[in-house]
């Protein structure tokens, strides 16, 4: 009963590296999310796909992207990462967009840019 | 847009005491509101949910939160904490239409001392 599962677990880049965080969930849910957690500001959306094939900027995109693989797979990428994207990622995902739809987490990576 | 407040950033209770966590949101129609629960190193883990009804609502681990339109709250409570409840506490809130997508607030560390 895997739920949402999110690789790496942690990871250091360097300055300008790039990088791709993985997202996988069994649920077979619609939409998918991807959140930052920086203290004392809670959980910010990066992106999310509201459906397979389809993807849209939340409150926090820039230096992001993102590719919906397949209904099960949304992936993250960081081309060129910054200090300020030292955070922990959190990948979620819902039945669908429906208000009442509740989002399920994976355990988060955390990431750290020197 | 809608968003949500948290004013307690850390609170301390004794293992046995009751508890009450705070949670204030703006949204100009009847909100879709959520308390999660985040252990140390994991993901976040759905305690209870409000759509609509009856303004208390139970949720798991012996949690509940009442719904108050006039106050625009939506406040967390236990008569009687464990230790294992130590943890950080997010209110969120999911409007409608445009602003469907889940806004958290800033979270409530808790602390139990023996």
């Amino acid at each position: 009963n895997a739920g949402v599962t999110q690789t790496p677990k942690f990871q250091v880049l360097k300055t300008g590296q790039s990088m791709t965080l993985q997202c996988a969930q069994d649920m077979n849910h619609n939409s998918m999310y991807w959140y930052r957690q920086d203290p004392g500001m809670g959980l910010r959306l990066i992106y999310y796909s509201a459906s397979e094939g389809t993807t849209d900027k939340g409150e926090v995109p820039n230096g992001y992207n993102v590719s919906r693989l397949n209904k099960r797979e949304f992936s993250l990428r960081l081309e060129s990462a910054a200090p300020s994207q030292t955070s922990v990622y959190f990948c979620a995902s819902s039945e669908g967009e429906e208000r009442n739809s509740p989002l399920h987490f994976g355990n988060g990576t955390r990431l750290t840019v020197t | 847009a809608q968003s949500v407040t948290q004013p307690d950033i850390h609170i301390t209770v004794s293992e046995g005491a009751s508890l009450e966590l705070r949670c204030n949101y703006s949204y100009g129609a009847t909100p879709y509101l959520f308390w999660y629960v985040q252990s140390p190193g994991q993901g976040l883990q759905l305690l209870l949910k409000y759509f609509s009804g009856d303004t208390l609502v139970q949720g798991i681990k012996g949690f509940e939160a009442e719904f108050k339109r006039s106050q625009s709250s939506f406040n967390l409570r236990k008569p009687s904490v464990h230790w294992s409840d130590a943890a950080e506490y997010f209110c969120a809130v999911r409007g409608g239409g445009a602003t469907n997508k889940l806004i958290f607030g800033t979270g409530t560390l808790l602390a139990v001392q023996p």
